[in-house]
């Protein structure tokens, strides 16, 4: 899987829109962008996912530049419940492992 | 729809025992994939199964191990346990596909068990 390069950590206000940048200069043009977070003393969980498209859903939407060499994780009004570490992972297709390959992650921190 | 869930919660073992960790995956998914959270590697994928076969396997030494039962239950053994095995191992489940990784499978995590090896 390709690299994934995302800022160590970020701050926010709480009930305010929160952007978290993700690149992915190597990106194949199969490779999907998932999203995961992983709050305090819980497991990774999922967030979002895309391919060319911009997407929404109930969480968080995800903008994905046009050449797909960086997406970017919105919240919309970030809650201190937000607060966790959010990675930005690329899957492609292929035989074998289904293992996610984790990076460091963006430590997101809400301010109440 | 009951989430992965993972036994023991917490354990503490001392050098040179073994362990053995379980994870039953969300009904319905056949591929469940291992993991080792530490501080200073962070998450890193140990195996993965799908329908009772090893299909791949991280960059980790022979004592660690696991399979997969019929129903998709899926234990992972650490054998000789050296301090560094200290650590948060989740297990993560996703539907799979028998042909290997599909590039919009979700996985979906336990809550994880926290190994404490003194």
């Amino acid at each position: 899987d390709a690299k994934t390069t995302q800022p160590n950590s970020m701050e926010s206000n709480e009930e305010e829109p929160v952007h978290l940048p993700c690149n992915h200069s190597t990106i194949s043009g199969t490779d999907y962008i998932h999203w995961y977070r992983q709050l305090p003393s819980q497991g990774p969980e999922y967030v979002i996912h895309g391919l060319t498209s911009n997407v929404n859903n109930r969480m968080a939407s995800l903008a994905i530049a046009e050449d797909r060499k960086s997406s970017t994780l919105i919240l919309h009004r970030a809650t201190l419940r937000d607060a966790a570490v959010y990675y930005c992972i690329l899957r492609g297709s292929g035989g074998g492992a289904d293992g996610l390959t984790f990076g460091k992650g963006t430590h997101l921190i809400i301010q109440p | 729809k009951a989430g992965v869930t993972q036994t023991p919660r917490y354990l503490i073992k001392t050098r040179g025992q073994q362990v053995t960790l379980s994870c039953s995956p969300i009904s319905g998914h056949r591929s469940v994939s291992w993991y080792q959270q530490t501080p200073g590697q962070g998450l890193q994928f140990l195996f993965e199964y799908f329908s009772e076969t090893q299909r791949n396997k991280g960059n980790f030494p022979g004592r660690f191990s696991g399979r997969q039962f019929s129903n998709s239950r899926s234990e992972m053994n650490v054998s000789t346990l050296e301090l560094g095995d200290s650590a948060l191992y989740l297990c993560a489940s996703s539907p799979g596909h028998r042909s290997g990784r599909i590039s919009t499978d979700t996985q979906y995590f336990g809550p994880g068990t926290r190994l404490t090896v003194l």
